[in-house]
């Protein structure tokens, strides 16, 4: 089916460290989602990939969109204590773009 | 712009009794969603409303129904809560387009079932 495999599960860095984590998937995405979730709130969207091989930044963010159309990774830059939260890849099944598949999630802990 | 609001914030129910979720938009979107999340499952989505009058089922629908009272409103109700409905859940909306598939997310509601 459309599942989305996140890794790592939790990172625990300084501050000033870069990070990187990626999604993986079985079938094939035409659009990957980057969000990010801080406690107690929803998540909220950080990156929209929509073409394979596609390299897109949004400030300290670089997310790209694999060549295979199933895989996508997350990188931050020079991590800040702002960056702690919990970062999800999502997806719209290829037939249903109501149908939005969100992995399992990242935690992100950085220490000052 | 308030966005999406979601309420209540908090709830605890005994086995077996009913309780709807309110969920609001402002943004004129004409799709909405509630998914619910657990410890290391991401999110799953219950039920979606692709535009008003509309409803289907999506991953994980059993135990669940839902309302699309109009373009504003979404509600979700658990006829008889079962523990394994212990979740925080979310209800969001978008526009769905192929392009612009970003979701706006309320801020949750934490459901416990005793």
């Amino acid at each position: 089916g459309q599942q989305l495999n996140q890794s790592p599960q939790s990172m625990f860095i300084q501050e000033g460290e870069d990070v990187s984590m990626n999604c993986t998937s079985s079938s094939i995405f035409n659009t990957w989602l980057w969000y990010k979730q801080d406690p107690g709130e929803g998540p909220v969207l950080l990156i929209a990939l929509y073409k394979a091989g596609e390299l897109t930044s949004n400030g300290r963010l670089t997310a790209q969109f694999g060549i295979t159309r199933k895989d996508s990774f997350l990188n931050i830059s020079a991590s800040i204590p702002s960056d702690v939260g919990i970062y999800f890849c999502a997806g719209p099944t290829p037939y249903n773009n109501n149908d939005m598949r969100f992995g399992a999630g990242t935690r992100l802990t950085v220490k000052p | 712009n308030a966005g999406v609001t979601q309420t209540p914030k908090f709830q605890v129910l005994k086995t077996g009794q009913s309780m709807t979720l309110q969920c609001a938009q402002d943004m004129n979107h004409n799709s909405m969603y509630w998914y619910r999340q657990d410890p290391g499952m991401g999110l799953r989505l219950i039920y979606y409303s692709a535009s008003e009058g509309t409803t289907d089922k999506g991953e994980v629908p059993n135990g669940y129904n839902v309302s699309r009272l109009n373009k504003r409103e979404f509600s979700l109700r658990l006829e008889s809560a079962a523990p394994s409905q212990t979740s925080v859940y979310f209800c969001a909306s978008s526009e769905a387009d192929a392009g612009n598939e970003k979701l706006f997310f309320g801020s949750g509601t934490q459901l416990s079932v005793l």
